[in-house]
């Protein structure tokens, strides 16, 4: 069974960067057919994907946050990242990794996610 | 961005009940909409994807249809444990995007 764990600060200064990390345990990390990914969701609003990042380094990012966003992944340790710039009070979230599963044909299917941790933008 | 509205945002219902969420996107999305559930400090949960695609170990009581740009997912009987969230999303065109929400209450 795959499962999901983000770990980083639960604040973060305004104009600081946020910084969170994924843990991936039970296989197939480093296999074909999947990417992983990160969302969040602001309290009270919906989700909002906030990029991918496949097993060879290559990512996509949302583009409004294409100038803030950084994804990366170390398969040693099957961690992958997420650093997030110049953040503000809007950036506080729940934010959550999950595995995407694009070998079934469906570029942007979510089928393992982390349980998500709360980061509040706060001085 | 693709948009993809949810109708209701809560509904209120009894074990038992038979419910319909709906899911509008716009543009179409052709058959790439997946639902997933989600609990309160819990991971979120893919419950269907591919429109009516049950993904495995989901019960049977969850159902999905729709094409092009709409799409609703239904729970024939509902039960204590699905008070939860649920959302639909589009995985048609990047970024993928979510429904507001529908938060279901017994």
């Amino acid at each position: 069974q795959v499962q999901l764990q983000e770990s980083g600060p639960g604040l973060v200064k305004p104009s600081q960067t946020l910084s969170l990390t994924c843990t991936v345990s039970g296989g197939s990390f480093s296999s074909g057919g999947y990417y992983w990914s990160w969302m969040r969701q602001p309290a009270g609003k919906g989700l909002e994907w906030l990029g991918r990042i496949y097993i060879n380094g290559n990512t996509n990012y949302h583009p409004s946050l294409q100038s803030r966003v950084a994804i990366s992944i170390d398969t040693s340790t099957n961690q992958f990242s997420l650093k997030l710039s110049s953040v503000t009070a809007a950036d506080t979230a729940v934010y959550y990794c999950a595995r995407g599963n694009y070998g079934s044909g469906n570029p942007a299917l979510f089928d393992y996610w982390g349980q998500g941790t709360l980061v509040t933008v706060s001085s | 961005d693709i948009q993809m509205t949810q109708s209701p945002s809560s509904l209120s219902a009894s074990v038992g009940d038979r419910l319909t969420i709906t899911c509008r996107a716009s543009p179409s999305v052709y058959s790439y909409v997946n639902w997933y559930q989600v609990k309160q400090g819990e991971a979120p949960r893919l419950l269907i994807h591919d429109v009516s695609r049950l993904q495995s170990g989901v019960p049977s009581r969850f159902s999905g249809r729709g094409s092009g740009t709409d799409f609703t997912l239904v729970i024939s009987s509902l039960q204590p444990e699905d008070v939860a969230t649920y959302y639909c999303q589009q995985s048609y065109s990047i970024p993928p995007t979510f429904g507001g929400g529908t938060k279901v209450e017994v």
